[in-house]
């Protein structure tokens, strides 16, 4: 079964600092999407990024940038020269593709960001 | 493009009432999720719909919760009768084909049940 797991609850960094959110994840498919979310104190769920299973090259975005290892199954999202704008929940996901039609999206349990000015 | 559109946002009802979220997915999109937030569970998919059939509804709590698509425009997750540890936020989302083409959700309902 699919899984993910963001070991960090909480993390606090004051503006101006790099942080990197960890994101470890389970599955038997070869074919498989890997997503993050930010959830702001508003509520709604934001996408940021979605990386196939086939595609291992790093991406960047801004001051977004996200580490694809396939050999350690994990998926890190990192951010430079946070800004206090950046404080919200940060959500880890995974859906499998290798069947027919579409499929559920797993999520980690979150990391809290708070950003400090 | 709207969106995925859910409503109402804000429920507030009295345990033992009957409440219903309606969710109106992205048109074209084939398949609808719904998930349920809370702080002690995360984010959890209660049921998940492909071409308007449940797909996989095993993480539906209890009979107390039911879930329908009567079209591909338009789902309702009903709860029945309602209770305290219901109170959540509750998504909507939907998307085309397989995960690939990503997952569009919608603001949330926040039910709280007093």
């Amino acid at each position: 079964a699919q899984k993910v797991t963001q070991a960090q609850t909480e993390i606090s960094v004051v503006e101006k600092e790099d942080v990197t959110l960890d994101c470890v994840y389970e599955t038997r498919d070869t074919t498989y999407y890997l997503f993050w979310y930010k959830q702001p104190p508003s509520g709604e769920l934001v996408f940021l990024i979605r990386r196939n299973s086939f595609d291992e090259q790093n991406e960047i975005s801004g001051r977004y940038s996200w580490n694809f290892q396939k050999s350690t199954s994990s998926f890190n999202f990192t951010i430079t020269a946070s800004q206090v704008v950046d404080s919200a929940v940060y959500f880890c996901a995974l859906s499998e593709g290798a069947k027919r039609g579409a499929q559920k999206l797993v999520f980690g349990q979150g990391t809290r960001l708070t950003i400090n000015p | 493009d709207a969106g995925v559109i859910q409503s109402p946002r804000h429920e507030v009802t009295e345990m033992g009432q009957e409440v219903t979220l309606r969710c109106k997915p992205i048109s074209g999109h084939n398949s609808l999720f719904w998930y349920r937030q809370t702080m002690m569970r995360g984010l959890e998919l209660l049921i998940y719909f492909n071409n308007n059939v449940p797909i996989d509804d095993s993480g539906m709590p209890e009979d107390r919760f039911s879930a329908k698509m009567p079209n591909a425009s338009f789902s309702t997750l009903k709860i029945q009768p309602s209770e305290p540890r219901d109170s959540a936020v509750y998504f909507c989302a939907s998307s085309f084909g397989t995960g690939g083409n990503g997952y569009t959700f919608g603001s949330g309902t926040r039910l709280t049940v007093v």
